[in-house]
């Protein structure tokens, strides 16, 4: 157990819709990170929180948005929803914003999304 | 652009072998290396990382991996496999022209370990 959370585990929807993904990372981490794991374009890194502000951002389409909370937990929005993104959402987290090299990424089991 | 490749998306051994999981980068400039593991319906776990210190890298469960600068190589070893060792491993690459933050993923290898 890593210690980071996310809810739901498992999420279906259909077609045009907008979901929210919640992340709570470890005790005390300031930083959370949000990943995509699709069939189609494998692990990828959509974006980077850092204490309530935005640090980094990867692949992150324009209809997703996230944001994190004075409590640090992370909220990934997905809207406009297409069957393309169907996938499996991580969420990460570290203790400080000191980066991939100074610091160990601990991954949540992840959000399933499934959009029909 | 950074990027990883890792070289069969299955590998089989038997419990006791050698496990090999190949992974060549490709970086511009000094990358740092990463391999990651993912067990069935967990997220993933960090077994070790290069950045640029010794280039053989001893990780969690027995595993190391060695970075040879001249193969643009990184592979991931460990010398007798375990069934508990049957998971999806991943080769990450990151550095400071994908942003500091940036971890660049390889398409993944699935371990699988026969008694």
């Amino acid at each position: 157990d890593s210690g980071v959370t996310q809810t739901p585990k498992h999420l279906i929807t259909a077609t045009g819709q907008r979901v929210t993904l919640r992340c709570s990372p470890r005790s005390g981490d300031l930083s959370v990170y949000w990943y995509q794991q699709s069939l189609d374009q494998g692990l990828q890194f959509l974006i980077q929180y850092y204490n309530g502000e935005e640090r980094a951002k990867g692949n992150i389409l324009e209809r997703f948005s996230a944001q994190q909370f004075p409590d640090l937990h992370s909220e990934l929005n997905l809207s406009s929803l297409e069957l393309g993104d169907s996938a499996l959402y991580f969420c990460a987290s570290s203790p400080s914003g000191g980066g991939i090299i100074q610091e160990t990424q601990y991954f949540g089991p992840g959000t399933r999304l499934l959009v029909l | 652009a950074q990027s990883v490749t890792q070289l069969g998306s299955h590998v089989s051994v038997s419990e006791g072998a050698l496990v090999l999981l190949r992974c060549n980068y490709s970086s511009s400039v000094p990358p740092y290396l990463f391999w990651y593991v993912q067990y069935p319906n967990q997220g993933l776990q960090l077994l070790l990382k290069y950045t640029s210190a010794a280039t053989l890298v001893k990780g969690i469960n027995g595993f190391e991996a060695e970075f040879k600068k001249s193969e643009t190589s990184f592979h991931l070893t460990k010398p007798s496999a375990h069934m508990s060792d049957a998971a999806e491993y991943f080769c990450a690459v990151g550095g400071m022209n994908t942003g500091f933050q940036k971890l660049v993923f390889g398409t993944g290898t699935r371990l699988l370990v026969s008694p």
